[in-house]
């Protein structure tokens, strides 16, 4: 049964970077037939795509994030992580990390962590 | 402002059906797949349909998915209160290049 778990600081100051890192078990980043996803959700709203990255660390972002957001993998640590520059209070959001499974344009997300809220507040 | 439209709300009494539509383009449900996610209250979602109506293992088949056009919908049978969730249609976007979410639907089972 794969497991995934986000890890990362609750609070973040405005305009710092938010970094989050998504432990995976029973599966690994290494694999050519996943790719692994970030998604939030502000309080209250509902689910807004980040961006993917795969195990060569090949990644695609949501174009309304892409100019502040990165996604990384670490094979090593089976983990992979995700970073958020100049956050606002629209950054708020509890952050999920999810595997992508299925063929091109036919992704879908088969496997959630908890999430993990991240409030943005000085 | 979600890229694919569902309603905000819906209900139904236990033993009802009910249906959540959800629309979009012919960039995203006009040409791909669309998968469908329960959401319960503080967690995360959880695959309910995928590839348009296909029901993963261990899903009750009160639960169907169908597709037309630019639309799809979700159809739950003999509504049960521990059906009371959140719901989000999914498609990908050609020209996001990357998937599309629904703004949700709240289920409540009156």
């Amino acid at each position: 049964q794969v497991q995934l778990q986000e890890s990362g600081p609750g609070l973040v100051k405005p305009s710092e970077t938010l970094s989050l890192t998504c432990s995976v078990s029973g599966g690994s980043v290494s694999s050519a037939n996943y790719y692994w996803s970030w998604i939030r959700q502000p309080p209250g709203k509902g689910l807004e795509w980040i961006g993917y990255i795969n195990h060569s660390g090949s990644t695609n972002y949501n174009p309304s994030l892409k100019s502040r957001v990165a996604i990384s993998v670490d094979t090593s640590k089976n983990q992979f992580s995700l970073k958020v520059n100049s956050v606002t209070a629209a950054d708020t959001a509890v952050y999920y990390c999810a595997r992508v499974a299925g063929p091109p344009r036919r992704y879908y997300f088969d496997y959630w962590g908890q999430g993990t809220l991240v409030t943005v507040s000085s | 402002q979600s890229v694919l439209t569902q309603p905000p709300s819906a209900s139904g009494t236990p033993g009802q059906r009910v249906t959540i539509s959800c629309s979009g383009s012919s960039s995203n449900i006009g040409t791909n797949y669309v998968y469908w996610y329960q959401q319960l209250p503080g967690t995360a979602p959880k695959l309910l349909i995928y590839s348009n109506n296909q029901r993963p293992s261990g899903v009750p088949d009160r639960f169907s998915g169908s597709k037309s056009g630019t639309s799809v919908s979700l159809a739950i049978s003999g509504l049960r209160s521990e059906d009371e969730a959140d719901y989000y249609c999914v498609a990908w976007d050609d020209s996001l290049s990357g998937p599309v979410f629904g703004g949700g639907t709240k289920l409540t089972v009156l």
